[in-house]
């Protein structure tokens, strides 16, 4: 069975930071692109950052540039979130997200989610 | 990176078909084939049911359908059933090698 079970949400102050993970299991993880994605409850969809199978190209939403970082161990299965300057509004519900086939833009297979509150 | 326009919420009776646009710009929808669509039931992560604009993963229904015209995509549910009752999000690949989501609709099977 396909498994992706994120950790590491919590609460923070602004200006904080955080570490994500997300241990897969169930699939060839190094042969996958893998998203974050982040959705408040009963809001829409938005798109954060992703990281190719190799690690050889990652990209980021314009809105988290600069100040989350992305990557993976692919001897660990495990994807990584690193969040820094964390701001109010990155508050959010965190999904760990698995590429569909070999195709960079599209995900098929959810986690449950780690939620991550910036408040003071 | 602006979100994709998908109207709020659509509505049918069960066996007519509904379309849920989604309007983009050159920079994303109307600039690659790589339009997705997803749904997503009430406590549930979403399922990919359209990708490359107008194909279907092993196992969708065929009641869904996609397509593209200039820069904005639509969805097509035909039949529509109990089931379909969900949120629906379209999604694009975008220039700088991102990807963009709608703002979601909300399918209402009256």
């Amino acid at each position: 069975e396909v498994q992706l079970v994120e950790s590491g949400g919590g609460l923070v102050q602004p200006g904080g930071s955080l570490r994500l993970s997300c241990a897969t299991s169930g699939f060839t993880f190094s042969s996958c692109w893998m998203h974050w994605v982040r959705q408040a409850p009963g809001k829409g969809l938005v798109w954060v950052s992703r990281i190719k199978s190799d690690g050889s190209s990652i990209s980021y939403a314009d809105s988290v540039k600069g100040r989350f970082t992305i990557s993976r161990d692919n001897a660990k299965n495990t994807l990584y979130l690193e969040m820094n300057s964390l701001r109010v509004e990155d508050t959010d519900v965190y999904y760990c997200v698995r590429g569909f086939s070999a195709y960079a833009a599209y995900m098929d297979v959810w986690g449950k989610g780690t939620t991550v509150t910036v408040s003071s | 990176q602006s979100a994709l326009t998908q109207p709020a919420s659509v509505s049918g009776s069960p066996g007519q078909s509904i379309t849920i646009s989604c309007t983009g710009t050159s920079s994303d929808v109307g600039g690659y084939n790589y339009v997705s669509w997803y749904q997503q039931h009430p406590g549930k992560g979403p399922k990919l049911i359209i990708y490359d604009v107008s194909k279907r993963p092993s196992g969708v229904s065929n009641r869904f359908s996609g397509s593209k015209f200039d820069n904005t995509a639509s969805l097509t549910v035909s039949g529509l059933q109990a089931e379909d009752e969900a949120d629906y999000y379209c999604s694009s690949y975008s220039s700088s090698s991102t990807v963009v989501f709608g703002g979601g609709t909300k399918l209402t099977v009256l």
